[in-house]
C-alpha cells in the first residue's frame, strides 16, 4: 500500500484542454513536492508546498496543498505536449531527510 | 557544473554476478540517495548517506551495499544479481537536512539494469 496514492494512474488528452491530477494520503505531511519526470531522465523538482491551504503556480501549472496537508492537486492549463511527462508527488513527514513517493501519473498531451 | 552523474546508462548482467554502480555529484552536497524505480511503484529507498563515512538503510536494501570515502561519490554494489533486481536505479543528493522540509533532491539520469 502507498503512503501516497496518486490519480489518475495514467492520462491522455488532446492540447489545449485542461486537467487536474491528485495525490492524496491518510497521513500529515510536513510538505509536499511535486517532480516532473520524461524519459530516461531523472525526477526534476517543480514546486514544494509547505502550508495547508497554500496555492503556488508555475506558469500554467497551479499546485495546491490540502488545507489539513494530506492531499496536493496539480492544475494544469490549457495542455501542451511539452508537458507530456510522469508526474510523481513527494512529501516530508516530519523533519528527517527520507521522502516518501507517490507511483506517479503518466500524463501524455496529444497534439 | 555537471550535478549527479551516473554510470553506466545501461548494463545486462547474468544471474550471480556483480556490479558496481557510479554516482558522483559536484554540488558539494551532504546528503546522497540511491533508489530504484520499478514500472508503476515510484521511488524506493535503497540506501543513503548523510556524510563521507555515514551511511544507513533505507526501504529496500537486500541484496545492495554502499560506501561513501568521499563527500562526492556514492557508488552501489550488486552482489550476486538476481532478477528481481531489473529495474532502472536513480542516484541524488540534497544539500543538508537543516533545510529540512524543503530539501530539494536531484536526481542522475538512471542506470537500467537488467538481469538475465
Amino acid at each position: 500500500t502507498q503512503l501516497l496514492e496518486q490519480s489518475p494512474q495514467f492520462l491522455s488528452i488532446q492540447e489545449g484542454e485542461n486537467l487536474t491530477v491528485y495525490c492524496n494520503s491518510s497521513s500529515v505531511f510536513s510538505s509536499l513536492q511535486w517532480y516532473r519526470q520524461e524519459p530516461g531522465e531523472g525526477p526534476v523538482l517543480l514546486v514544494t508546498v509547505v502550508t495547508g491551504g497554500e496555492v503556488k503556480k508555475l506558469k500554467r501549472l497551479t499546485f495546491q496543498f490540502g488545507d489539513a496537508r494530506k492531499d496536493s492537486s496539480l492544475h494544469i492549463t490549457a495542455a501542451q505536449p511539452g508537458d507530456t511527462g510522469l508526474y510523481l508527488c513527494a512529501g516530508y513527514m516530519d523533519s528527517n531527510y527520507q521522502l516518501i513517493w507517490g507511483a506517479g501519473t503518466k500524463l501524455i498531451i496529444k497534439p | 557544473n555537471a550535478g549527479v552523474t551516473q554510470t553506466p546508462k545501461f548494463r545486462i548482467l547474468k544471474i550471480g554476478q556483480s556490479m558496481t554502480l557510479q554516482c558522483t555529484q559536484d554540488m558539494n552536497h551532504n546528503y546522497m540517495y540511491w533508489y530504484r524505480q520499478d514500472p508503476g511503484m515510484g521511488l524506493k529507498l535503497i540506501y543513503y548517506s548523510v556524510g563521507a563515512g555515514i551511511t544507513d538503510k533505507g526501504e529496500v536494501p537486500n541484496g545492495y551495499n554502499v560506501s561513501r570515502s568521499t563527500t562526492e561519490d556514492f557508488p552501489l554494489r550488486l552482489e550476486l544479481a538476481a532478477p528481481s533486481q531489473t529495474s532502472v536505479y536513480f542516484c541524488a543528493s540534497s544539500y543538508s537536512p537543516t533545510s529540512g522540509i524543503q530539501d530539494t533532491q536531484y536526481f542522475g539520469p538512471g542506470t537500467r539494469l537488467t538481469v538475465l
